[in-house]
């Protein structure tokens, strides 16, 4: 595939309700990295992946925010009992190595919570 | 205080000019400086690439690190109607591997 692909696009779920959003990384790429984007503000970090380890957890807010990765592939983001405070573009981005490389974004998945 | 500050703008030139857009940090750790555009309801896509201090260009694009001021600049020469968007700093550490992103600097250029 060409770049990064999120999905679904748009998401919009009541509150209290459980959703997954989606990551498929440039292939071959190794390092994997969830951000949100609240309306008006720049990106806030919430996990790194290096293949399906994650040695960097220290942006996710809460424990209802958690990720898994298979392999050097697909990553899922869920969050559990959806607050409206959640609502935000969940921004994922792939680099070939880790270490000050160059992050690729996807398009993101829009996430209303009502 | 925010460890990258940008200044939000909306910033509005019209179409030629020269846009200069900043931002400032506090971590003197931070080696590897980016620049992001990001369009409307898409994904950010790297412009420039910058690491530690000096100057890059690209085109009608040029980067600026200054380590010793924690300052860097983005220059637009002859602006575009299309390079209307928001335009993100980001860094990090060689050490680290999350981005520290500024808010972002909204930025039209009308006809």
């Amino acid at each position: 595939g060409a770049g990064v692909s999120q999905s679904p696009s748009n998401k919009v779920t009541e509150k209290g309700k459980d959703v997954e959003l989606r990551c498929d990384p440039i292939s071959g790429h190794t390092a994997l990295y969830w951000y949100r984007q609240r309306l008006g503000q720049g990106l806030e970090f919430l996990i790194y992946f290096q293949g399906n380890s994650a040695p960097d957890k220290s942006g996710l807010p809460s424990d209802r925010f958690s990720a898994e990765r298979t392999g050097e592939s697909v990553s899922t983001l869920t969050i559990q009992r959806t607050q409206q405070e959640d609502s935000a573009v969940y921004l994922c981005a792939s680099s070939p190595t880790r270490g000050g490389n160059i992050q690729y974004f996807g398009a993101g998945t829009r996430l209303s919570v009502l | 205080q925010k460890e990258v500050e940008q200044d939000p703008g909306p910033l509005s030139v019209p179409e030629g000019a020269i846009v200069s857009l900043n931002c400032t940090y506090s971590n003197s750790a931070f080696q590897y400086f980016m620049w992001y555009r990001q369009y409307s309801r898409k994904g950010p896509e790297l412009l420039m690439y910058t690491y530690s201090s000096g100057n890059k260009e690209d085109g009608r694009f040029t980067a600026q690190v200054d380590k010793s001021s924690k300052y860097i600049s983005l220059f637009i020469r002859d602006s575009q109607p299309s390079d209307s968007a928001t335009y993100l700093c980001a860094m990090t550490t060689y050490n680290t591997d999350k981005l520290i992103f500024g808010t972002g600097t909204r930025l039209q250029v009308f006809p």
